[in-house]
């Protein structure tokens, strides 16, 4: 089975933080990506990467920026975090880089900044 | 708890009954569908996919349905359980390299 992990389920973090949230997926999947989930919204894209070190801007990407410098491994970074930046963070990678098969999702991880 | 599920549409079934859920879906040119199940606490699972050549695809116990004239999408669950209780999401691939998803309907399961 497909495994996508995220470092961690809950965070807290203070205003004007950075923060990094991890990724490591186990299938050798070429795609990666970044949502944040809020209430009403549904998934939004942040960023999403298609190669090691190639990085492409979702549909809300102010404030976040994102690292690959390995496969299986996908970091969001927050580089100054602030309180509506508060939300469900989840990662996902797929095979295709045309997106043309299932994504896995991790099992999220809810971010609290205060 | 999961406030993923706040502010959602929501379709409460009894268990045993049959559950349809809908989607209406955005770009014509989209040629891949895929419902999702996201549970309290945890990230969306993949339930069954559909591929725009196709009006309809059957899985275990799930049936997708889609009417590419009406930009439709139906998720069919077949003697709905108290563990299909969740959020479910539909998702549309626009023939880019990422997907769209909806904003999702919540599934409640009462005995």
């Amino acid at each position: 089975d497909v495994k996508v992990t995220q470092s961690s389920r809950y965070l807290v973090k203070r205003t004007g933080e950075k923060v990094f949230l991890e990724c490591v997926q186990d299938m050798d999947h070429e795609n990666m990506f970044w949502y944040r989930q809020d209430p009403g919204l549904g998934l939004r894209l942040i960023y999403f990467s298609y190669d090691v070190k190639m990085k492409e801007k979702g549909d809300i990407p102010e404030g976040y920026s994102v690292s690959r410098e390995k496969k299986e491994r996908f970091s969001l970074i927050l580089e100054s975090a602030s309180t509506n930046q508060t939300s469900m963070y989840l990662c996902a990678s797929s095979l295709s880089y045309l997106m043309n098969t299932e994504a896995f999702f991790g099992q999220g991880t809810r971010l609290t900044v205060v | 708890g999961e406030s993923v599920g706040l502010h959602l549409p929501t379709l409460s079934v009894q268990e045993g009954d049959n559950s349809i859920i809908n989607c209406a879906y955005s770009n014509s040119a989209s040629d891949y569908f895929i419902w999702y199940k996201q549970e309290s606490g945890k990230g969306p699972q993949f339930i069954i996919d559909i591929r725009s050549n196709m009006d309809k695809r059957q899985g275990q116990r799930v049936t997708v349905l889609l009417n590419k004239t009406v930009k439709h999408l139906s998720l069919q669950i077949a003697a709905t359980q108290p563990g299909d209780s969740a959020v479910y999401f539909c998702a549309e691939n626009p023939n880019t390299d990422k997907l769209i998803f909806g904003t999702g309907t919540r599934l409640q399961v009462f005995p």
